[in-house]
């Protein structure tokens, strides 16, 4: 099975830079996925990380280290617009996600 | 269509009633996915389609749960005698096929039994 932790809340100022933290545990694995969820939205995804190595998409940008098991999604230049889940998502057999339970981000002015 | 559709976006029942939940993937896309979101909680896999066919149901949490694909695209998942801790989000994704990492979902059904 799959298992994976990020931390449940974090809260940071406008133009901060956030860094959300997951590890992971799993059978197998193809990748590691990163999804944005507005409250009462639908998950939209961010990135997806194959390779050891940082993946920037404009303000965002995801690191994953294979050997650690761990990757992070970092969040700079904060906006309120920021303010949702965000949750890591193992691939473990090129198809099938397991989330984490997610990461709470809330930006204040 | 544009975006992944889910209908109803809201349905109350009561114990012991089945239910219904719809899914428009975008088209083209060949694959479709349904997760299960409780609050505050990670999404749950329930059941992936490739086309019509089913390859892996292992997230279903009982026999009361079905669902079924037609056309390579609309799909239904099913309840039956629903319980008070069905209550949660049921989410629908859908990818193509040769890029199933990336997922793209609706709004989701949020159900809620009485």
């Amino acid at each position: 099975g799959q298992s994976l932790e990020q931390p449940s809340e974090v809260t940071a100022v406008e133009g901060a830079i956030v860094q959300i933290n997951c590890t992971y545990q799993t059978s197998g694995f193809y990748g590691l996925s990163w999804y944005q969820q507005h409250d009462g939205g639908a998950p939209t995804f961010l990135s997806y990380n194959a390779l050891d190595g940082l993946e920037e998409t404009g303000r965002f940008s995801s690191f994953l280290s294979r050997s650690d098991s761990y990757g992070y999604l970092l969040l700079q230049e904060l906006q309120m617009k920021d303010s949702a889940s965000y949750f890591c998502a193992v691939d473990a057999n090129d198809y099938k996600l397991s989330f984490g339970a997610g990461t709470t981000v809330t930006v204040r002015a | 269509g544009a975006g992944v559709s889910q209908s109803p976006s809201n349905k109350v029942t009561e114990k012991g009633k089945d239910v219904e939940l719809r899914c428009d993937p975008i088209s083209g896309h060949t694959a479709l996915y349904w997760y299960r979101q409780s609050l505050g909680q990670g999404l749950e896999f329930l059941i992936y389609f490739q086309g019509n066919s089913a390859p892996d149901k292992s997230g279903l949490p009982s026999d009361r749960f079905s669902a079924e694909r037609t056309g390579g695209s609309v799909s239904t998942l099913t309840i039956q005698r629903t319980q008070q801790e069905d209550s949660a989000v049921y989410l629908c994704a859908s990818s193509k096929g040769e890029a199933k990492n990336i997922q793209y979902f609706g709004a989701g059904t949020r159900l809620s039994v009485l």
